[in-house]
């Protein structure tokens, strides 16, 4: 099946620190990849949607100067909290597609990066 | 607006059967998810709908009707392992994912 891994699983930082998390496909090729926020207790909230080469799309009220994206390899998606806050801390989850979202082609997830701000 | 109703939690008992139900209501349709999601943890995929009717893979069932905008899930021989958020999701028009805010199942023996 396919595998997803993010890098590192869990985080913690100072506020005013930049922290990056990565996320790779590990055995296929994900054309588009998605970042999501998952808060305690609440659904999961979608963030960007990246494809590859080309810039992210954010969703309304995600600040993109803030969550930087980068998808610059069919196997690579970076995103980059800037300046965390207390605010930031989240449990924040990437998934790959092979495919630009039609059909059946599911998204499989990453295992979630824990960040705690401090 | 784009909205997935599911219930947010439900009890049932080891070895049961158990229905999560899921109504949607989006700008168009191109196929319905169910995701397992342990807490702490990523979603898991259990199943894909894009036409009507029952795919049955294993203890796990999952029920469309485009018509009305509605699908579940159905859990047999429920396992303590079970115990888990279960999350239907759909995609729009755009192919976008549009997630509900879960069901939390929990399991008791």
């Amino acid at each position: 099946g396919a595998v997803v891994s993010q890098h590192p699983s869990w985080v913690i930082c100072k506020s005013g620190t930049s922290v990056k998390i990565e996320c790779r496909s590990l055995d296929f090729q994900a054309t588009t990849m998605f970042w999501y926020r998952q808060f305690p207790k609440q659904s999961l909230m979608l963030m960007a949607t990246s494809n590859e080469g080309s810039k992210a799309t954010y969703e309304q009220g995600v600040e993109k100067d803030k969550f930087l994206i980068n998808h610059a390899s069919l196997t690579l998606s970076t995103l980059t909290v800037t300046s965390a806050h207390p605010e930031d801390s989240s449990f924040y989850i990437c998934s790959a597609s092979s495919g630009r979202g039609s059909g059946s082609n599911e998204q499989f997830f990453g295992p979630g990066t824990r960040l705690t701000v401090l | 607006g784009q909205n997935i109703d599911q219930p947010t939690e439900m009890t049932a008992t080891e070895g049961a059967i158990v229905q999560i139900n899921c109504t949607y209501q989006t700008s168009g349709f191109n196929g319905l998810f169910w995701y397992q999601q342990h807490a702490g943890e990523a979603p898991t995929f259990l199943s894909y709908n894009v036409l009507d009717g029952l795919e049955e893979k294993g203890r796990f069932s999952s029920f469309l009707s485009r018509s009305k905008g509605y699908s579940y899930l159905l859990l047999k021989e429920l396992q303590m392992k079970d115990s888990a958020s279960y999350l239907c999701a759909v995609k729009d028009s755009n192919y976008q994912l549009i997630w509900g805010a879960g069901t939390k199942l929990i399991i008791k023996p």
